[in-house]
C-alpha cells in the first residue's frame, strides 16, 4: 500500500535554515503537499507540489520533488520561532479524488 | 483562503452514547469532504471520503455503521461516533475540496481545525 516516510524530529538554531525530508511510495502521486500543524490545532497548508515538477518556491518556503527517488523536501530559510511546528508531507493521486495519505510528521525544534 | 470550520471544536461524553461532528466549508462549495481521524503523536488517517448526495466510501478498517456520515449538501459534512466508547477517543479532522478547483491547475483540500472527542 501507500506509505510516506518522514524522521519524527528536526531541531536547528533561530535564524538558519530547515530541511524537513519525506519519502513516499505511490508513484502514480499526483500531488504532493506540506502541511503545518500547530499544538492543539489542525492542519495548515503550507504548499504543494504537482507531480511532474521539479522545484517550487515560494517566500521562505522551497520544495524540491525528486520524482526518480519519491523524494520531496521542504526548506525553510531564516527559521523563526513562530515556524515551531508538526510539518506532514502527504501525497494525493488521481486528481484528489481519494484522500490524502500523511507521513507521520516532522516535529520542528527552534532553539534560541 | 478557503475556511472550513467544524464544530464542536471538542467535547466529552460518556461511553455508549453517540456524538455528531459537523464539518462546514464557508466560502465555497464542497463536493468531497474527507473525514480523517488523528490519535496522539501519530499521523492522520483517511477513514472516509464524503461524496454530496451520494453513501460515504469508507477505507478498509472502518465501521460504517459506527462513524455515520452525511452529506446533504455542498457546504455541510457530518460524523457521527454512534455508541461511542473510550477507544474513539482522538482528534477527528475533516477537509473540503474546492470545487472550484476541479478543473484548475492545483487540487486543494481545505482542513478544519479538528474535533477532540474524549469519551469516559
Amino acid at each position: 500500500g501507500e506509505d510516506v516516510e518522514q524522521s519524527l524530529f528536526l531541531s536547528v538554531r533561530e535564524g538558519d535554515s530547515s530541511v524537513i525530508n519525506c519519502t513516499y511510495t505511490d508513484s502514480s502521486s499526483t500531488y504532493l503537499y506540506w502541511y503545518k500543524q500547530e499544538p492543539g490545532a489542525g492542519l495548515q497548508l503550507l504548499t504543494y507540489i504537482f507531480s511532474n515538477m521539479d522545484m517550487k518556491q515560494d517566500q521562505r518556503l522551497t520544495v524540491l520533488l525528486n520524482k526518480k527517488d519519491k523524494h520531496l523536501s521542504l526548506r525553510i530559510a531564516d527559521t523563526q520561532t513562530g515556524d515551531s511546528a508538526i510539518y506532514f508531507c502527504a501525497e494525493g493521486g488521481g486528481g484528489g479524488a481519494d484522500g490524502l495519505t500523511f507521513g507521520k510528521g516532522t516535529h520542528l525544534i527552534i532553539q534560541p | 483562503g478557503a475556511v472550513v470550520s467544524q464544530h464542536p471544536s471538542w467535547v466529552i461524553c460518556k461511553s455508549g452514547t453517540s456524538v455528531k461532528i459537523e464539518c462546514r466549508s464557508l466560502d465555497f462549495q464542497a463536493t468531497t469532504m474527507f473525514w480523517y481521524r488523528q490519535f496522539p503523536k501519530q499521523s492522520l488517517m483517511l477513514m472516509a471520503t464524503s461524496n454530496e448526495g451520494s453513501k460515504a466510501t469508507y477505507e478498509q478498517g472502518v465501521e460504517k455503521d459506527k462513524f455515520l456520515i452525511n452529506h446533504a449538501s455542498l457546504t455541510l459534512s457530518t460524523l457521527t461516533v454512534t455508541s461511542a466508547h473510550p477507544e474513539d477517543s482522538s482528534f477527528y479532522i475533516c477537509s473540503a475540496r474546492d470545487f472550484r478547483k476541479l478543473a484548475g491547475a492545483t487540487d486543494t483540500q481545505y482542513f478544519g481545525p479538528g474535533t477532540r472527542l474524549t469519551v469516559l
